[in-house]
């Protein structure tokens, strides 16, 4: 799993409320991304980090906010949940080598009423 | 912009059949290709990549994919169905000094019937 924990694993929140979703990496790794993934559209990139506070906007950021204030840490944050935001939200980190793939977290499944 | 098209959103392969997954990208650069497999309730696994060298790449579980420049494609194959290859695949295209950024093709569902 890349030492790839996503907390909480599973939520449920009403329209209007804001929630943040975190992930936490322990391999020091320098890209962090935050992808949802909806039937249909496969995993569609939200946001991603690139440093510690260097963050850019995915195709699919409306909405949504993040921040990077340690390496090992990429918070998700829906200011205001719509119904459109329910959606499993999946974190995933590289590392700055020749690998260049992807190790995701497993997933948090949010449920927005 | 880079896209992803699998082709097929639900597979159904007998066991001991042949699996092949079809995935074909439009990129302006070479790209890195990859294909990730997914359990249910997980996340994503790596099965096997693409990035430079030999063209046919080999990955776990007897996967193995072929990258055809010419014809912007990485299929994924694996010779013999294991009721275990049930699950969905991704395939994934990255260019290069994009940050990493991956675009996903929609997925493919394998059904492994007996």
């Amino acid at each position: 799993d890349a030492g790839i924990t996503q907390s909480p694993r599973h939520k449920v929140t009403e329209t209007g409320t804001p929630v943040t979703l975190r992930c936490h990496q322990t391999e020091n790794h320098r890209y962090m991304y935050w992808y949802r993934q909806d039937p249909g559209h496969g995993l569609r990139l939200i946001h991603y980090s690139y440093g510690v506070k260097d963050t850019d906007k995915g195709e699919v950021s409306d909405g949504y906010s993040v921040s990077r204030s340690k390496t090992e840490d990429f918070l998700l944050t829906l200011e205001s949940a719509t119904s459109s935001q329910t959606s499993v939200y999946f974190c995933a980190a590289r590392g700055t080598g020749a690998s260049y793939e992807q190790y995701f977290g497993p997933g948090t499944r949010l449920t927005v009423t | 912009a880079q896209s992803v098209t699998q082709l097929g959103s639900h597979v159904s392969v007998s066991e001991g059949a042949l699996v092949l997954l079809r995935c074909n990208y439009s990129s302006s650069v070479p790209p890195y290709l990859f294909w990730y497999v997914q359990y249910p309730n997980q996340g994503l696994q790596l099965l096997l990549k693409y990035t430079t060298g030999a063209t046919l790449v080999k990955g776990i579980n007897g996967f193995e994919a072929e990258f055809k420049k010419s014809e912007t494609s990485f299929h994924l194959t694996k010779p013999s169905a294991h009721m275990s290859d049930a699950a969905e695949y991704f395939c994934a295209v990255s260019e290069p000094d994009s940050w990493g950024k991956f675009q996903f093709g929609a997925g493919t569902q394998v059904v492994v019937t007996p």
